[in-house]
């Protein structure tokens, strides 16, 4: 990916509401595609990633990203969110060996 | 156990100082990269190693920028002359093989740098 765009800079959520977080690239090549994420006091780990194949793709905590490549997006979803959601969501696609993040999606859940 | 370590985890400078931000990588890891990302922003690329090489810093700024990994392990990335746009979180990652699309990078706890 050349660059990774994420539109939702803040979102707000009750717990088990449904998530949906966006996520654009531009088309560089092969695109790789991830989602990290950072709870507060902690470092960036990775939910989960998308090489090729089945474009739905299933990370870890329930959430989920689908590959659309028609629209050059990979949103990810979780059907019902937690307080332990709360968190900082970045999307990211590699350009050869470096990854390019986008701005990031502050999540809130209140219970 | 390790997982990727960042020293200091806070550093307050003046500005015309240097500072210089240590990352210890996951042992036995390949690749280690630095990425800096600045308040309401995704962490963005500076500079990256495969063992002791330097294979892309086309990332760093300006040339008060520069790091060093010279034994293939720990790493340093070295700021001349700070100034407050330097102020940021300074992040390093390391992975088992290079190419981000095949071997996931562990991030560390970065260090938050503030040029007063």
């Amino acid at each position: 990916a050349q660059s990774v765009s994420q539109h939702n800079h803040h979102v707000i959520l009750s717990e088990a509401a449904s998530l949906e977080l966006g996520c654009n690239y531009s088309y560089g090549g092969t695109v790789n595609l991830f989602w990290y994420v950072q709870y507060p006091g902690q470092h960036l780990q990775l939910l989960l990633k998308y090489f090729s194949g089945d474009p739905l793709v299933k990370g870890i905590k329930g959430f989920e990203a689908e590959f659309i490549k028609s629209k050059f997006s990979f949103n990810l979803r979780k059907p019902s969110v937690q307080w332990s959601d709360t968190a900082e969501y970045f999307c990211a696609g590699d350009n050869t060996d470096k990854l390019i993040f986008g701005t990031g999606t502050r999540l809130q859940v209140f219970p | 156990g390790a997982g990727v370590s960042q020293s200091p985890r806070y550093k307050v400078t003046k500005r015309g100082q240097d500072v210089a931000l240590r990352c210890d990588p996951i042992s036995g890891h390949v690749s280690l990269y630095w990425y800096r990302q600045a308040l309401g922003q995704g962490p963005e690329f500076l500079t990256y190693f495969n063992y002791e090489a330097q294979q892309d810093k086309s990332g760093l700024p300006n040339d008060r920028f520069s790091a060093e990994r010279p034994e293939g392990s720990i790493s340093t990335l070295t700021i001349q002359r700070t100034e407050q746009r330097d102020s940021a979180m300074y992040r390093c990652a390391s992975s088992s093989g290079p190419g981000a699309g095949d071997y996931e990078q562990y991030f560390g706890p970065g260090t938050r740098l503030t040029v007063t």
